[in-house]
């Protein structure tokens, strides 16, 4: 399979404890991003990657959130001390920057639940 | 202000006819691209259509079709000849200037196809 994948699927948790998730992303995509979805909300961004470099950040990504990408490939979000409303579906797409439809191809996402 | 508004949080559809699905946008940029995604309930997002803001004829991919009104800032989805298999949500999204390389997307329209 050459699409996006992220693990885990699914992740329950308790409060004030950190969770990762990992992406790894289409092999020559440089771009990577990272949302978050509600229940009955479409995806929200949080963060995005050109190759190594994290370039934008939403003010939904608090301080006890952090995105690397090293060297380029996969990435990891990371989120600290896990309060309830951070239960959520954590989506991962991925894209060929410099193309006219950029089009960004979405995985399979890790719902997050925090009791 | 909303970006991208879909005013049809649920929508039904005799299998084998047409259905459209509504989408319209908020954008004071000239070039801009418009997506539609579809999400079973399985959770990954797919990509189903693209419809640039200089494109000057309807983005067609098999059975899906975009109705694109610029003057009206409108982006609907036509899915003809529905399958049981179209029941998802379905997420219009829009990259522009000023949202960068980040998506901005509707809340969503959930289809479901009636045998």
């Amino acid at each position: 399979d050459t699409g996006v994948s992220q693990d885990p699927r699914h992740k329950i948790t308790k409060r004030g404890q950190n969770v990762t998730f990992r992406c790894d992303p289409i092999s020559e995509h440089n771009r990577l991003y990272w949302y978050r979805q509600t229940l009955g909300q479409g995806p929200e961004f949080l963060t995005y990657f050109q190759n190594e470099a994290q370039l934008e950040k939403s003010r939904l990504l608090s301080d006890r959130f952090s995105a690397e990408r090293p060297k380029g490939s996969f990435s990891t979000l990371e989120i600290q001390r896990t309060e309830q409303g951070d239960s959520a579906m954590y989506l991962c797409a991925s894209s060929l920057g410099a193309t006219r439809v950029e089009t960004q191809y979405f995985g399979p996402g890790t719902r997050l639940l925090v009791l | 202000a909303q970006k991208i508004t879909q005013t049809q949080p649920g929508m039904f559809v005799q299998e084998k006819e047409a259905v459209t699905l509504d989408c319209t946008y908020d954008t004071s940029d000239q070039s801009y691209g418009l997506f539609w995604y579809k999400q079973p309930s399985s959770g990954e997002m797919i990509f189903l259509i693209y419809q640039g803001s200089y494109d000057e004829q309807n983005a067609t991919e098999g059975r899906y079709s975009l109705n694109f009104q610029k003057a009206r800032k409108s982006a609907n989805l036509v899915i003809s000849a529905s399958q049981l298999g179209d029941s998802a949500m379905y997420f219009c999204a829009m990259r522009d200037g000023n949202t960068g390389n980040q998506f901005y997307f509707g809340t969503g329209t959930s289809l479901t196809v009636i045998p």
